[in-house]
């Protein structure tokens, strides 16, 4: 079956642009995990939502970065006034229910700010 | 902070096992071992997982000691494709947690 996509795969954006991604996860998962990894490092979770809520958001780097969920499938993650510190490959992840579940992450969308 | 302790890098022959060791003494008993891989410009990969029995499935086999304070993922005969960043993850069973990943080891499989 179909597994986590992302969309856009690239996007260049000038310093001080909003920018929203995309994550469509696997049908029927439940959960949905936000991180980014940047140029050399490791990867770092932002927000989890279970359903539409966001039990967990403590991975935001800022309050320019917010995350929302609808329908309990797609997400949109959406940076505002993005600087060049943002500039990462933000990757998606679902699982099937979110207890210590396996998670599954689609191919990222790597965002650069210049 | 990752709770797990991988070589930085290793070198295996092509149809050679990869064996991938992986430290994680202070586990706590409702935590699992995972493995992910991440080639090159992909997502995060799942290979397998396991609590204290050895694991395998159509990638790996997963080992893990008796103290469960470390584990071998192996990759019984390796391929080119093989060539990866391999992350060894310790994460508990009972709540909504995220991954924590660590450096992980990088494999690259020589032809």
């Amino acid at each position: 079956g179909a597994g986590v996509s992302q969309s856009p795969s690239n996007k260049v954006t000038e310093k001080g642009k909003d920018v929203e991604l995309r994550c469509d996860p696997i049908s029927g998962h439940t959960a949905l995990y936000w991180y980014r990894q940047s140029l050399g490092q490791g990867l770092e979770f932002l927000i989890y939502f279970q359903g539409n809520s966001a039990p967990d958001k403590s991975g935001l780097p800022s309050d320019r970065f917010s995350a929302e969920r609808t329908g309990g499938s797609v997400s949109t993650l959406t940076i505002q006034r993005t600087q060049q510190e943002d500039s990462a490959v933000y990757l998606c992840a679902s699982s099937l229910v979110p207890r210590g579940d396996t998670q599954y992450f689609g191919p990222g969308t790597r965002l650069t700010v210049l | 902070d990752a709770k797990t302790t991988q070589p930085t890098s290793m070198d295996c022959a092509e149809g050679r096992a990869a064996n991938l060791p992986c430290n994680h003494s202070t586990i706590s008993g409702n935590e699992y071992v995972y493995w992910y891989r991440q080639i090159h410009s992909q997502g995060p990969q799942y290979i397998i997982h396991g609590l204290k029995n050895n694991e395998t499935n159509e990638m790996a086999s997963l080992i893990i000691t008796e103290d469960r304070k470390s584990s071998t993922l192996i990759l019984p005969h390796a391929t080119l494709r093989d060539t990866a960043v391999y992350y060894c993850i310790v994460r508990t069973i009972s709540g909504n947690t995220p991954l924590v990943f660590g450096k992980g080891t990088r494999l690259s499989v020589i032809a």
